[in-house]
């Protein structure tokens, strides 16, 4: 299995709900981010948790680190149709040579919101 | 500031067929990547590179070359195109080592038949 993978796969809600999407991991990290994804486009960088971090917020946005469960969570609050999107996390080490951080992609949590 | 940009977007390539998709951006990074998406895969790197003249194999090397001879570009190149190379691809690049947050091109979708 993947490096990062997201739970759920899937999740539907209604406009003014709260999303809250996990990521977990295997291997030990400096970082991990969380992306965006809108239809048909690139990858969007949302925000940036450092290993020795456990809570972060952006705007709507929560971010948590359990590094013992070597696991985050993304929470949106206050939903909007806006924030229809996949939803990618992102663990970042430094490789074993050195020098290169290696950034490894989760398989994506694909959000819905109904307005 | 066009940030980073792929071209072509689209393209139908036959079995055994070449091409070379071509990523540059205009932010002065020293980092680049082509990665590839597939349905329930995630993002898996190709090749990458951390400066001009300078490439490294990722996770999925096989069938693919790339070369950065100028810092703003990346080639991407198919030599022999098979259908297991059908996917959308994704250029990204990244200011420097101490940096983390990596910009996208908008993608290009390939399709091998």
């Amino acid at each position: 299995s993947q490096q990062g993978e997201e739970d759920p796969q899937a999740l539907s809600i209604q406009e003014g709900e709260n999303a809250t999407m996990n990521c977990s991991y295997k291997t030990s990290i400096n970082n991990l981010q969380w992306y965006r994804q809108n239809s048909g486009r690139g990858l969007v960088h949302l925000i940036l948790i450092r290993s020795n971090e456990r809570e972060k917020h952006s705007g709507r946005l929560r971010v948590t680190l359990d590094t013992s469960k070597k696991s985050s969570s993304l929470l949106i609050t206050a939903s909007r149709a806006a924030d229809t999107a996949s939803y990618f996390c992102a663990t970042a080490a430094f490789s074993n040579s050195g020098g290169y951080q290696k950034v490894t992609f989760g398989t994506g949590t694909k959000l819905q919101v109904i307005p | 500031n066009a940030g980073v940009t792929q071209t072509p977007k689209f393209r139908v390539l036959k079995t055994g067929q070449s091409m070379t998709l071509l990523c540059a951006q205009d932010m002065n990074h020293e980092y680049m990547y082509w990665y590839r998406q597939d349905p329930g895969m995630g993002l898996r790197l190709i090749h990458y590179s951390v400066g001009e003249g300078t490439t490294a194999k990722g996770e999925v090397p096989d069938g693919y070359n790339v070369s950065r001879l100028k810092k703003q570009n990346f080639l991407l190149g198919l030599e022999s195109a098979a259908p297991s190379q059908t996917s959308v691809y994704f250029c990204a690049s990244k200011d420097t080592l101490s940096s983390y947050e990596q910009y996208f091109g908008p993608g290009t979708r390939l399709t091998v038949t």
